[in-house]
């Protein structure tokens, strides 16, 4: 079993749906979640840093953590065409540990 | 602010070969870290260095080599170059030793090996 699991998709929907990305995780350890966005051929760009469980909104973003089901996951409201791109998740123990990163989702925003 | 710079942005090499790739942290930043991306799949933790000393290394073999310069810019080296090695090289800058770390990421070196 891989440390995260994130579906792979691909995840295709029409502009300004509500979006909905999840990502599972095995070790109880990880305390600190995140959330990158990934255009094609570039590097990841932070969206979203939380620790511990919880909400947390920033614009069209919010990402819930569920430690209790070791389940993240990012929504994404007024989805736009310039949002497709991959979605990884990624987790770490500790602020200074290494971050695990999940395989990432693609999502496709359709006009 | 400039963010995370690596050079060079393509590069083509053949099996055997060894190849240096180079990353500038963001100003202020003194922790690097590589992480090396194959299609399809998230980037996978190669090293970390933070004040020139290692801190971290990943699931990779000894031909996979880093350091750190007083400066806090730093070169990944990889001998023996295999046809896996093929992939895009990530590095990442944080504050370290501050706050929550968030790392933040270069646009990367691509690495073909023929």
């Amino acid at each position: 079993q891989k440390e995260v699991e994130q579906d792979p998709g691909p995840l295709s929907v029409p502009e300004g749906a509500i979006v909905s990305l999840n990502c599972t995780y095995s070790n109880s350890a990880f305390q600190y979640f995140m959330w990158y966005r990934q255009y094609s051929r570039k590097g990841p760009e932070l969206l979203m840093y939380t620790y511990s469980s919880g909400n947390k909104e920033d614009g069209r973003f919010t990402a819930q953590v569920d430690k209790s089901s070791k389940y993240i996951s990012l929504f994404i409201r007024d989805s736009q065409p310039s949002d497709s791109a991959t979605y990884l998740c990624a987790m770490r123990k500790t602020s200074y540990d290494k971050v695990i990163f999940g395989p990432g989702t693609s999502l496709s925003v359709i006009p | 602010d400039a963010g995370v710079t690596q050079s060079p942005t393509h590069l083509i090499k053949t099996r055997g070969q060894q190849v240096t790739l180079r990353c500038s942290p963001i100003s202020g930043h003194k922790s690097v870290s590589w992480y090396q991306q194959v299609l399809g799949q998230g980037p996978q933790f190669i090293f970390q260095y933070y004040e020139k000393e290692e801190r971290g290394r990943g699931n990779f073999p000894d031909r996979f080599s880093a350091r750190q310069f007083p400066n806090y810019s730093s070169e990944l080296n990889v001998n023996a170059l295999l046809l896996g090695d093929s992939a895009l090289y990530l590095c990442a800058s944080s504050v370290l030793g501050q706050g929550q770390n968030e790392q933040f990421f270069g646009p990367g070196t691509r690495l073909t090996v023929l």
